[in-house]
Formats: C-alpha cells, sequence, structure tokens
C-alpha cells in the first residue's frame, strides 16, 4: 500500500491555467506538508498543516492554495501559472520529526 | 537557510563502508540531527535521526560529536542502490509542524 500518493505524477499546462494537484496519505499522520524542488534541485518547504490548520507558510506566492479537506488529504491549487512555477511538487507526512514523502509531481508550464 | 555543511559529492566502493559528514556548528540545544536521502527523481527518505547519542537502526550508524557541532552518516556497506544525494538536517520544530530545511546535500555515487 502506498504511504503518501500524489496525483497527477505529470502535469502540462499553458501559463495563466489553474490546476490542483492531489495528495493523500494513509498513515494517520496528523500534519502534512508541500514542498517545491526546482530545477537546481533544491527543495523547499512551501506549506505545512496540523490537524487541518496551516502551520507554516513559507513566502510563496498568493496564487498558491493548500487545501486540506481532512487529516489525509493536502491538496495545492495553483492560478495563473507562471514559467516559473515549473517545478517538482513534493508531498509529505510525518509523526514527530519523520516525515514521509511521495512521488512527486512533475509540473511543466509551457 | 541550511544550518549545516556538507561536501557536495563522494565516491565510495561497493560493499565499503560509506561516511557522509555533516558540520553544524550553530545547533540549539534541542535540535535534532536528521538524514534523508533522495534517489534521483524519487521522493526523499527518511534514514535515520538523533539527538546527542550515537544511533543505529536497518539503513545506518549516526555518529554525534560530544559537542554535537558535527556528525556522520554510515552506510556499513555501500550498495549501487544507496547511490543518492544525502541531506543532513537540524530540523526546528514548532506547533506540531517540523520543518525540514534542505540543504545542498552530498551526492554520493557508489562504484562497481
Amino acid at each position: 500500500d502506498t504511504a503518501v500518493s500524489q496525483t497527477p505524477k505529470y502535469l502540462v499546462t499553458q501559463m495563466g491555467n489553474d490546476k490542483s494537484i492531489k495528495c493523500e496519505q494513509n498513515l494517520g499522520h496528523d500534519t502534512m506538508y508541500w514542498y517545491k524542488q526546482d530545477s537546481k534541485k533544491f527543495l523547499k518547504i512551501m506549506f505545512s498543516y496540523n490537524n487541518k490548520e496551516l502551520i507554516i507558510n513559507e513566502t510563496v506566492p498568493n496564487r498558491f492554495s493548500p487545501k486540506s479537506p481532512d487529516k489525509a488529504h493536502l491538496n495545492l491549487h495553483i492560478n495563473s501559472l507562471e514559467l516559473g512555477d515549473s517545478a517538482v511538487y513534493f508531498c509529505a507526512s510525518s509523526w514527530g520529526g519523520e516525515q514521509y514523502f511521495g512521488p512527486g509531481t512533475r509540473l511543466t508550464v509551457t | 537557510d541550511a544550518k549545516t555543511t556538507q561536501p557536495p559529492s563522494m565516491d565510495c566502493a561497493e560493499g565499503r563502508a560509506a561516511n557522509l559528514p555533516c558540520n553544524h556548528s550553530t545547533i540549539s540545544g534541542n535540535e535534532y540531527v536528521y538524514w534523508y536521502r533522495q534517489i534521483h527523481s524519487q521522493g526523499p527518505q527518511y534514514i535515520i535521526h538523533g539527538l546527542k547519542n550515537n544511533e543505529t537502526n536497518e539503513m545506518a550508524s549516526l555518529i554525534i560529536t560530544e559537542d554535537r557541532k558535527s556528525s556522520t552518516l554510515i552506510l556499513p556497506h555501500a550498495t549501487l542502490r544507496d547511490t543518492a544525494v544525502y541531506y543532513c538536517i537540524v530540523e526546528s520544530s514548532g506547533a506540531g509542524s517540523y520543518q525540514l530545511t534542505f540543504g545542498k546535500g552530498t551526492k554520493l555515487s557508489v562504484i562497481p
């Protein structure tokens, strides 16, 4: 069974579009995260939710809006996509300090 | 910014021990040292963590110096599948969330 899953795995879209990436974890963890890994392979935290409450919101444009309908899900919605949004987005969940990452969603904005 | 310093790359012969160093001279008393790795194109994978004492699990051993300013991750018998980027992270926590700040990591190449 997949612990942390993301859909879609690949997403190709045009500038200006709105898209969503879904994340689900079946580990029973209270905390979930979104990370962005750019073309230079730097991995940076974007958001953190604990029990459906936003805890960390790094300097991310307002076009990015996380939504947590329940503890097992943390979706990422992106409005008005820009070329610079092209990256791999990883979802993660944690119990204590150990974080478990999903397989990533490669977003390409053309 | 990451609170750790790691060499950008290392090579290790297959079957030998891989020793990956990490400096974290500004670590606070309640901060843990975590190690993760990322195999090409996959999500990062948790390896091990520690506070003061040395730790060992089925994947690796973590040796932390007495002053906690540096640590070493040891993969006792490296295999080709251990080729990955290894990240040493000093973890800061608060409000039920743990913020991992990833640096550039060490690219470990295990050579046949």
